[in-house]
């Protein structure tokens, strides 16, 4: 059963290009999440997405930034017009069911670093 | 808001030994988890051990045990027995009981050097 799987694993961009990071949840999750990683930083929540919906992006920056999960494929996190600032770790996590329940666990990817040159 | 506290930065023990990592929280509810997370070099996050805020009793996951104070909302993690392979960033997270959602807060991370 595989786990989370992110891709790619290292992505480069110039600034002003457009990122896009892609997760794939492990095999029965339909609940996503994603989380960046900042330099000498924790983990910081950036939304929750199930099945075509977005559930909660309260830590969503308000502008470049979106989130999908299509009814088929991959979660796609995807940043236009990207800065230096934006350079971080991304890490996707899934779950079977999106609380944090007693017996609930929430698995993550190995996580994308983006660089912004 | 909740906020999570780490406040070793860096840390370092000679294998076989035990060291015990620091971690203290905000929060006004009484209802509540709380994790650590190892990530190693590969960048993995992975579970370490949880603890639910309703139980008195502290979680233990083989050499991995925690001393959860919940008046002094404090919640540190002993490795016993280190080992080379503990060697990583630890990070101390809280999320809220039916959240909703599995929005984690986590603290900035302690990192953990075993010396052989």
């Amino acid at each position: 059963n595989a786990g989370v799987m992110q891709n790619p694993r290292h992505l480069v961009r110039r600034r002003g290009q457009e990122a896009r990071l892609r997760c794939s949840p492990m095999k029965g999750h339909s609940h996503v999440y994603w989380y960046r990683q900042l330099p000498e930083e924790g983990l910081k929540f950036m939304v929750y997405l199930q099945k075509e919906n977005i559930i909660d992006e309260s830590g969503m920056p308000k502008e470049r930034f979106s989130a999908e999960f299509p009814k088929e494929g991959p979660s796609i996190l995807r940043i236009q017009q990207v800065v230096r600032g934006d350079s971080a770790a991304y890490f996707c996590a899934s779950s079977r069911t999106g609380t944090g329940a007693t017996n609930e666990k929430l698995f993550f990817g190995s996580g994308t670093q983006l660089s912004v040159l | 808001a909740q906020t999570v506290t780490q406040s070793q930065p860096e840390m370092s023990v000679q294998e076989a030994e035990t060291v015990t990592l620091s971690c203290t929280y905000d929060t006004s509810e009484s209802n509540y988890y709380l994790f650590w997370y190892k990530q190693p070099p590969s960048r993995q996050m992975i579970l370490v051990i949880r603890q639910e805020a309703y139980k008195q009793q502290n979680a233990t996951e083989n050499r991995f045990s925690v001393n959860f104070q919940k008046a002094a909302k404090s919640f540190s993690l002993k490795i016993s027995d280190s080992q080379l392979g503990d060697t990583a960033m630890y990070f101390c997270a809280f999320i809220l009981r039916g959240a909703g959602s599995y929005q984690l807060t986590f603290g900035k991370g302690t990192k953990l050097s075993v010396i052989p």
